[in-house]
C-alpha cells in the first residue's frame, strides 16, 4: 500500500506569514493532487501536478511536484485567514489512473 | 463544473438500524465511483471503489457484508450501512469520476446513538 505522509500535521499562524507544506511518499505516483477540505464539506481540488519537477502558481500559492514524482510541496505566501482549512495531497496510483490515495492531511489556521 | 451531490447530508440513527446514502453526479456520467470515510481530524481513507454494473471493489479492512454498495447507473452509487454501531459514526464522501478526475460530493455526516 502506497502511503502519503505530510508534514507538519498542524500549524497555526498569524496573516501574513509564509508557510510550506509537504507531502512525501517513497512510492512513485502518476500525478499528485492538492485539495483543501473545510468542516463538513467534501475536498475541493486545488492543482493537479504530473510531471516529476513541475511548479504550478494558483494566486498565492505554489506548488511543486518533485523530479522522481515521489513528492510535492505547497508553499502559501502572505497566508490569510480565508486559507484556513485542511491541505490533503492526493497521488494517483501508477497503475490504476482512478485510484487516488490521500496524505495524511495538514491542519492550517490563519490568525488575523 | 462537474456537480457531485450526496444525500442525506447528515443522518442520525439508532444502533443496529440501516443507513442508506447515496451519490449521485448532476451533470456527467461517472465511469467510477469511489466511497471514502472520514474520522474527526483525520484524513480521508478509501473504503470501496464501485464501477457501473459490477460488484464493488473494497480496500482491505473494509467489510463488504456491512457496507453495500450498488452502483445502478452512470450518475447513482449507493452506499448502506448495514447493522450500524456507534463505531460507525463518521463522515462518509463519495467521489466520481469522469477517468481522468474525481469530484467529491459534499459528505453525509452519520451519527449511531
Amino acid at each position: 500500500t502506497q502511503l502519503l505522509e505530510q508534514s507538519p500535521q498542524f500549524l497555526s499562524i498569524q496573516e501574513g506569514e509564509n508557510l510550506t507544506v509537504y507531502c512525501n511518499s517513497s512510492s512513485v505516483f502518476s500525478s499528485l493532487q492538492w485539495y483543501r477540505q473545510e468542516p463538513g464539506e467534501g475536498p475541493v481540488l486545488l492543482v493537479t501536478v504530473v510531471t516529476g519537477g513541475e511548479v504550478k502558481k494558483l494566486k498565492r500559492l505554489t506548488f511543486q511536484f518533485g523530479d522522481a514524482r515521489k513528492d510535492s510541496s505547497l508553499h502559501i505566501t502572505a497566508a490569510q485567514p480565508g486559507d484556513t482549512g485542511l491541505y490533503l495531497c492526493a497521488g494517483e496510483e501508477t497503475y490504476n489512473t482512478d485510484k487516488l490515495i490521500f496524505g495524511t492531511g495538514t491542519r492550517l489556521q490563519v490568525f488575523p | 463544473g462537474a456537480v457531485v451531490s450526496q444525500h442525506p447530508s447528515w443522518v442520525i440513527c439508532k444502533s443496529g438500524t440501516s443507513v442508506k446514502i447515496e451519490c449521485r453526479s448532476l451533470d456527467f456520467q461517472a465511469t467510477t465511483m469511489f466511497w471514502y470515510r472520514q474520522f474527526p481530524k483525520q484524513s480521508l481513507m478509501l473504503m470501496a471503489t464501485s464501477n457501473e454494473g459490477s460488484k464493488a471493489t473494497y480496500e482491505q479492512g473494509v467489510e463488504k457484508d456491512k457496507f453495500l454498495i450498488n452502483h445502478a447507473s452512470l450518475t447513482l452509487s449507493t452506499l448502506t450501512v448495514t447493522s450500524a454501531h456507534p463505531e460507525d459514526s463518521s463522515f462518509y464522501i463519495c467521489s466520481a469520476s469522469t477517468g481522468q478526475t474525481q469530484f467529491f460530493g459534499p459528505g453525509t455526516r452519520l451519527t449511531v446513538l
